[in-house]
């Protein structure tokens, strides 16, 4: 039962545009949630996250839209560069103690030059 | 920055045998995550240490164990291996915040298990 989805395993986006990354939850005890970027062979690199009593969180180039009614979140990245391709990740925390992060199945991100 | 640290980065073993990997935590996180992420699939945790003791559980087989030590470092003990078992393990840190469900995991660079 994935409880946290990225329905596009796969994405492609011409450098210097903007990308955006999708991701739906069915969890509605989902509290807070993290994106994280991995490049082959290292470990999961965090990039941002969005606690529930917020709608948008912005960090540089990079920004968190929530959107609670619908369990949707998003990851924008304007402007798109080289170094964004990598495999996405959106990932949830329920509330109130529990540590174990439920990850999504990610989404391939292609920046084209 | 000190990152966390994972060893060995690449394991192999034959079914039956047993493995420890090692996580050293960022310095002055005093909590400890282990994922498995399989070919294909999303990282799923398996178990959490939070100053040495064990704080949280998921879908860890029994054959696996795990402790957290003084120094916060963390060794996951896999025994009687199966093909299965054969994954990419990461392990994360986190220094505890306001309140749990908010801290930032810090993932390692992985230990990829392969199972012959």
């Amino acid at each position: 039962d994935q409880q946290v989805k990225q329905n596009s395993p796969s994405l492609s986006v011409q450098e210097g545009r903007i990308s955006i990354l999708n991701c739906d939850y069915t969890n509605s005890m989902f509290d807070y949630f993290l994106w994280y970027k991995k490049y082959p062979a290292e470990g999961p690199t965090f990039l941002i996250s969005i606690s529930s009593i917020k709608d948008k969180n912005e960090d540089g180039r990079f920004t968190v839209f929530l959107n609670k009614s619908a369990k949707h979140l998003s990851l924008h990245i304007v402007p798109s560069q080289p170094g964004d391709s990598a495999v996405y990740f959106c990932a949830a925390y329920p509330n109130f103690g529990n540590e174990k992060l439920t990850f999504g199945t990610g989404t391939r991100l292609t920046i084209i030059p | 920055a000190a990152g966390v640290i994972q060893s060995p980065r690449h394991l192999i073993k034959e079914k039956r045998e047993t493995a420890t990997l090692k996580c050293y935590p960022i310095p002055r996180h005093d909590t400890v995550y282990w994922y498995q992420q399989g070919p294909g699939q999303d990282p799923q945790f398996l178990i959490s240490f939070y100053e040495k003791m064990q704080s949280d559980k998921g879908s860890i087989p029994d054959r696996f164990s795990a402790q957290q030590f003084s120094d916060y470092h963390s060794e996951l003990n896999m025994s009687s291996l199966e093909l299965g078992d054969s994954a990419l393990y990461f392990c994360a840190s986190s220094s505890r915040g306001r309140a749990t469900g908010q801290e930032t995991q810090y993932f390692g660079p992985g230990t990829r298990l392969l199972v012959l």
